[in-house]
């Protein structure tokens, strides 16, 4: 069965760093491109990152540009989000999502892992 | 940036019913939009992607349709598990966007 599971959420201050990562296990990891999309309590979705199958190219949303680094290890089949200071308006749920290889859309959703960033 | 405009925010349906929803871009997105499902404490399921092709084990009720600037996704009966919350998404251009979503509540 395909899954994507996150975990490394928690509370941090303001300025502070954070590393999410997202187990994939059920389907060949390192075929398919992978994203980052967050949701702020109560709000709507926002693209955060994506990086290529074989982590050679990667894009971030200009609210996290040079503060947040997306990176994969394929032979742990595991997704990453190294996040450095961090501000309040970065409190979401994040999601890892993997990238259809047929059409252009997000296929599969990880359950997302709640950052919480508070003085 | 492609902006994305759902409406109506809110719609207030009953089973049986039908359900109209609109997104529509600031820029052509072609046939690049996909739509999403999202329920309470769930992260979104997949709907529709390029505008009109319903994703595995997507039930036939939901149907996409639209090109350019303006689409729809139409629920033709709503059952009790349809009320939700639903994002339209486009792939067209970088950066990626979202809709500010459409909930469908009874």
């Amino acid at each position: 069965e395909l899954q994507l599971s996150e975990s490394g959420g928690g509370l941090v201050q303001p300025g502070g760093s954070l590393r999410l990562s997202c187990a994939a296990s059920g389907f060949t990891f390192s075929m398919y491109d992978m994203s980052w999309v967050r949701q702020a309590p109560g709000k709507g979705l926002e693209w955060v990152s994506v990086i290529s199958a074989d982590g050679g190219s990667t894009y971030y949303a200009d609210s996290v540009q040079g503060r947040f680094t997306i990176s994969r290890d394929n032979t742990k089949n595991t997704l990453f989000l190294q996040m450095n200071s961090l501000r309040g308006e970065d409190t979401a749920v994040y999601y890892c999502a993997r990238q259809s290889r047929t059409a252009r859309c997000w296929d599969h959703w990880g359950q997302g892992a709640l950052v919480t960033v508070s003085s | 940036e492609i902006v994305l405009t759902q409406s109506p925010a809110t719609l207030s349906l009953s089973p049986g019913e039908r359900a109209t929803l609109s997104c529509r871009a600031s820029q052509s997105v072609t046939s690049y939009l996909v739509w999403y499902q999202q329920k309470p404490g769930q992260a979104p399921r997949l709907l529709i992607y390029d505008a009109s092709n319903r994703a595995t084990g997507i039930p036939a009720r939901f149907t996409g349709s639209g090109s350019g600037t303006d689409f729809t996704l139409t629920i033709s009966s709503l059952e009790p598990e349809d009320f939700a919350v639903y994002y339209c998404h486009q792939r067209s251009d970088w950066p990626l966007t979202f809709g500010g979503g459409t909930k469908v509540e009874l």
